[in-house]
C-alpha cells in the first residue's frame, strides 16, 4: 500500500460545485502539504498543517480551505470550483524541521468545466 | 528573480549519455537541497537529499552544490530509457517550506 493515498485520482466536475480531495498517510508524520502543479509553473503550495492544531497558507491559498481531520488525514476543499483550477493536485508529508524531504502522493487529477 | 531557475528542456539525449541537470537560486540561506523524480501520471519521489556544499554520489547519480555560484546540478551516469522522467530541484532554509524549481523534462533515447 502506498504511504501517501489520495482519493479521488481524477475527478471531472462543473463550475460552481464543491469539491473535496482527500489525503491520508501512513508514514506517521506530522507535517502535510498541497499543491498543485500547472504545466509551466511546477508546483505551488496551497496549504500545509504542522499538525491538527495548525494550519498555514501557501503561495496560492485563495480559492481553497483545508482541514486537518487527525494526524494522518489532510483535504482539501474548493468551495465553488472554477476552470482556472483545473490542475494536478498533489499531498506531501513530512518530518521534523521544514527542510526535511517531503514524500508525496500520486496526485489528483482535477477537471473542472 | 525567481529564488529557484531550473531549464524546463526538454532534453533528449541518447541511452548511455552522462546527462547534467542544473538549478540556480538566489537565496543564500538555503542550505538543504534535494533532486526529485517524476514519472508521467505519478507524484515526485526523492532521489537525493544533500547538506550545504559538496557531492554525494548514489549509484549513477550524483548531486552536486556549489553554494558560493548558488548553483547545484544533478549527474546521471549511464543513462537509461527507464530515467525518462521529469527532474525536479527542491531546497529548504528551516523556516520556510521548500521551494522547488520548475523541473526539467529529460528524455532519454534507446
Amino acid at each position: 500500500d502506498a504511504d501517501v493515498t489520495q482519493t479521488p485520482r481524477n475527478r471531472i466536475t462543473k463550475t460552481g460545485k464543491r469539491i473535496m480531495l482527500e489525503c491520508s498517510q501512513t508514514k506517521g508524520h506530522d507535517r502535510m502539504y498541497w499543491y498543485r502543479q500547472d504545466p509551466g509553473l511546477g508546483l505551488r503550495l496551497i496549504y500545509y498543517s504542522f499538525d491538527v492544531k495548525d494550519i498555514n497558507k501557501g503561495e496560492i491559498s485563495d480559492g481553497y480551505s483545508v482541514s486537518r481531520q487527525a494526524q494522518a488525514k489532510f483535504s482539501l476543499s474548493l468551495e465553488s470550483a472554477i476552470p482556472n483550477q483545473t490542475a494536478l493536485y498533489f499531498c506531501a508529508t513530512s518530518e521534523g524541521q521544514l527542510y526535511q524531504p517531503q514524500h508525496f502522493g500520486d496526485g489528483t487529477r482535477l477537471s473542472i468545466l | 528573480q525567481k529564488e529557484v531557475e531550473q531549464d524546463p528542456g526538454p532534453l533528449s539525449v541518447p541511452e548511455g549519455a552522462i546527462v547534467s541537470l542544473n538549478c540556480t537560486y538566489s537565496n543564500s540561506a538555503f542550505q538543504y537541497f534535494m533532486w526529485y523524480r517524476q514519472y508521467s501520471r505519478k507524484g515526485p519521489e526523492l532521489l537525493m537529499y544533500t547538506y550545504s556544499s559538496g557531492n554525494k554520489e548514489d549509484g549513477r547519480f550524483t548531486a552536486q552544490v556549489d553554494k558560493s555560484s548558488k548553483y547545484i546540478s544533478l549527474f546521471i551516469r549511464d543513462s537509461q530509457p527507464s530515467d525518462s522522467a521529469t527532474y525536479l530541484c527542491a531546497m529548504g532554509s528551516g523556516n520556510t517550506p521548500l521551494v522547488f524549481g520548475k523541473g526539467t523534462r529529460l528524455s532519454v533515447i534507446a
